[in-house]
């Protein structure tokens, strides 16, 4: 079974651009989380999709948002970007939802903001 | 605000010694995972605990969840320089969303 796949896997943008990362989880799971990983504050939650709505968001500024598809795929984007959004951002996917709590992650999408 | 506080926050050993590695929270839940996350890469699922008390082994790798599940510890016997990378801890917090703690970062020298 193939795993959970993020692309692009790079990125470098400019300060005040806006960016789409995507991700396509296993088959058969539907739920799809977002993390944003930076070495002074590690994993924190972004938000969290099942069956195309979205049923919790963490503590991000408006400027990040997400959707996912009727396939179970999800994107989220960042708008007007900040020198402080480079980071890795993850998506992970489970079977039922993180209340079923076992998450697999993709590898990642670095994005670096100049 | 629910935490989840890991220790150390580095651990540099050489190949064949023992170590364990906490993670500790004034919260309750109902499951606890760790991870393993390699440069460039996600985290990759280790185990999940459910059970207070409970003990997983994973060859060299003891998991074991806390009587009042809210702590948790990560003991490897022997290792490895293939056990190097950033050991992570994290818990369902209700609400679909998780928590992670902030990682311990392992390094073994052959």
């Amino acid at each position: 079974k193939a795993g959970v796949t993020q692309t692009p896997r790079y990125l470098i943008k400019t300060r005040g651009q806006q960016v789409t990362l995507s991700c396509s989880p296993i088959s058969g799971h539907r739920s799809v989380s977002w993390y944003q990983q930076t070495p002074g504050q590690g994993l924190q939650f972004l938000f969290e999709y099942f069956s195309e709505t979205q049923r919790n968001k963490g503590n991000f500024p408006g400027r990040f948002s997400g959707r996912q598809f009727s396939n179970s795929r999800s994107e989220m984007n960042v708008s007007t970007l900040e020198l402080g959004d480079s980071a890795l951002y993850l998506c992970a996917s489970s079977l039922i939802g993180t209340d079923a709590y076992e998450q697999y992650f993709g590898p990642g999408t670095r994005l670096t903001v100049t | 605000t629910q935490l989840l506080e890991q220790s150390p926050q580095f651990l540099s050993i050489q190949e064949g010694e023992n170590l364990t590695v906490y993670c500790n929270s004034s919260s309750v839940f109902s499951s606890l995972q760790w991870y393993r996350q390699e440069p460039g890469e996600g985290p990759v699922l280790l185990v999940t605990v459910v059970t207070g008390g409970e003990v997983k082994k994973l060859k060299r790798l003891t998991f074991q969840f806390g009587d009042a599940r809210k702590d948790s510890s990560l003991h490897i016997t022997a290792a490895q320089p293939g056990d190097t990378g950033l050991y992570l801890c994290a818990a369902n917090t209700g609400g679909f969303k998780t928590i992670f703690g902030a990682g311990t970062r392992l390094f073994v020298k052959a």
